[in-house]
């Protein structure tokens, strides 16, 4: 079957514009997570996703935004752009959300601010 | 919050010679462990994992790797690597009822043929 497929792959923005980046989970998975990938910062957790509701949040200022819809697929915001959230940014599904499943990642989002 | 630590970012070795992995981690409550790497060009995929029961687990492509609770350890070996090893390592860990991954910051590893 599929797997979590992100779009766009690439996307180049300016300091203060806003950015939507979209994740369609592999089928049937119900809980959605996303990743921010820097060189110095490593992987992080933004937040997840469970029946439309966020259930977990990490660390990231206000400006980091998701939501999730019916079907499961989910959207992540980010307004203000700063130069320093140029990163990879990853999305994973699992078929619940329990923590002792593996989750599974997409291929990314690569965000440029110039 | 958890940490998860991986030491030895950077690993260049020759085929066939073995590869071990350290990761320790912070949680000191019930933990499930994970694996991933990350080929060139390629995304994030599961290598192995551990929830609970025997303590080593076998993975994919040959790997395994064990859980040392007493010392907050879930190491990853394979015996024999091969060119097509080289890619980025990351341990993770989840604790329980949270499924948020704590990763560590991973290692790079380089099979010379």
């Amino acid at each position: 079957k599929a797997g979590v497929t992100q779009t766009p792959r690439y996307l180049i923005k300016t300091r203060g514009q806003q950015v939507t980046l979209s994740c369609s989970p592999i089928s049937g998975h119900r809980s959605v997570s996303w990743y921010q990938q820097t060189p110095g910062q490593g992987l992080q957790f933004l937040f997840e996703y469970f029946s439309e509701t966020q259930r977990n949040k990490g660390n990231f200022p206000g400006r980091f935004s998701g939501r999730q819809f019916s079907n499961s697929r989910s959207e992540m915001n980010v307004s203000t752009l700063e130069l320093g959230d140029s990163a990879l940014y990853l999305c994973a599904s699992s078929l619940d959300g329990t923590s002792n499943q593996p989750q599974h990642f997409g291929d990314g989002t690569r965000l440029s601010i110039l | 919050a958890q940490s998860v630590s991986q030491h030895n970012h950077h690993v260049i070795l020759s085929e066939a010679a073995s590869l071990e992995l350290g990761c320790n981690y912070s949680y000191g409550g019930t933990v499930n462990l994970f694996w991933y790497v990350q080929y060139p060009g390629q995304h994030l995929q599961l290598l192995l994992k551990y929830f609970s029961g025997d303590p080593l687990v076998k993975g994919i492509k040959g790997f395994e790797a064990e859980f040392i609770k007493s010392k907050f350890s879930f190491n990853l070996r394979k015996p024999s690597v091969q060119w097509s090893d080289t890619a980025e390592y990351f341990c993770a860990v989840t604790s329980y009822g949270n499924n948020r991954l704590a990763f560590g910051k991973g290692n790079q590893v380089v099979v010379i043929p």
